[in-house]
């Protein structure tokens, strides 16, 4: 089983749809979470940390289930610069602080 | 916001030759910095920890002797990838942690060996 697991998609939505990726981990000493966003042929890019309690930043809101080892980010009014690959990462913590990548979901929003 | 500079940006090499990648955290300093490799359609995939004045950590299956890494100040870690052949051509990147800004990616290297 892979450590952090996305439905690589590829997802094509209308503008201004409202779109949820999930992803599972299965390390559950993992502590800390977060969504990249990666534009093809780029480095990848913070888009938000996640927490138990649920985080909103804009359109986007992440959350978290610890029990279910299960994190989610759902975007609303997706436009079309949201076209992107969204990974799910992991920090399992521990003395060496490695992230561990999803294989990333692809999102593609259309006129 | 804590800013790391790779480069190259892409290099193409013939079979057999060696490739440096430099990474630089300009703004803060690094004790640690990650190499990851990411081949088309696959995810990032660590290959080793870059300890400043240290040995570098190699994740499991990633040679050593083929990925040179040296880290000998705090602000610079380089990868050498050592008689290249065609299957190491992918995406490289590097990657510090900085205390107030979490983790910081360096734009990449597209290394093509033919």
């Amino acid at each position: 089983r892979k450590e952090v697991e996305q439905d690589p998609g590829p997802f094509n939505v209308p503008e201004g749809a409202t779109v949820a990726f999930n992803c599972t981990y299965s390390n559950s000493a993992s502590q800390s979470f977060f969504w990249y966003r990666q534009d093809c042929r780029k480095e990848p890019k913070l888009l938000m940390s996640v927490y138990s309690s649920g985080n909103e930043d804009g359109r986007f809101t992440a959350q978290l289930n610890r029990a279910s080892q299960y994190i989610s980010l759902l975007i609303r009014d997706s436009k079309l610069s949201d076209s992107a690959t969204y990974l799910c990462v992991v920090n399992i913590g521990g003395g060496g602080n490695k992230l561990t990548f999803g294989t990333g979901t692809q999102l593609k929003v259309e006129l | 916001g804590a800013v790391v500079s790779q480069h190259p940006s892409w290099v193409i090499c013939k079979s057999g030759t060696s490739v440096k990648i430099e990474c630089r955290s300009l703004d803060f300093q690094a004790t640690t910095m990650f190499w990851y490799r990411q081949f088309p359609k696959q995810s990032l995939m660590l290959m080793a920890t870059s300890n400043e004045g240290s040995k570098a950590t190699y994740e499991q299956g990633v040679e050593k002797d083929k990925f040179l890494i040296n880290h000998a100040s705090l602000t610079l870690s380089t990868l050498t990838v050592t008689s290249a052949h065609p299957e190491d051509s992918s995406f490289y990147i590097c990657s510090a942690r900085d205390q107030d800004y979490g983790y910081t990616f360096g734009s990449g290297t597209r290394l093509t060996v033919v």
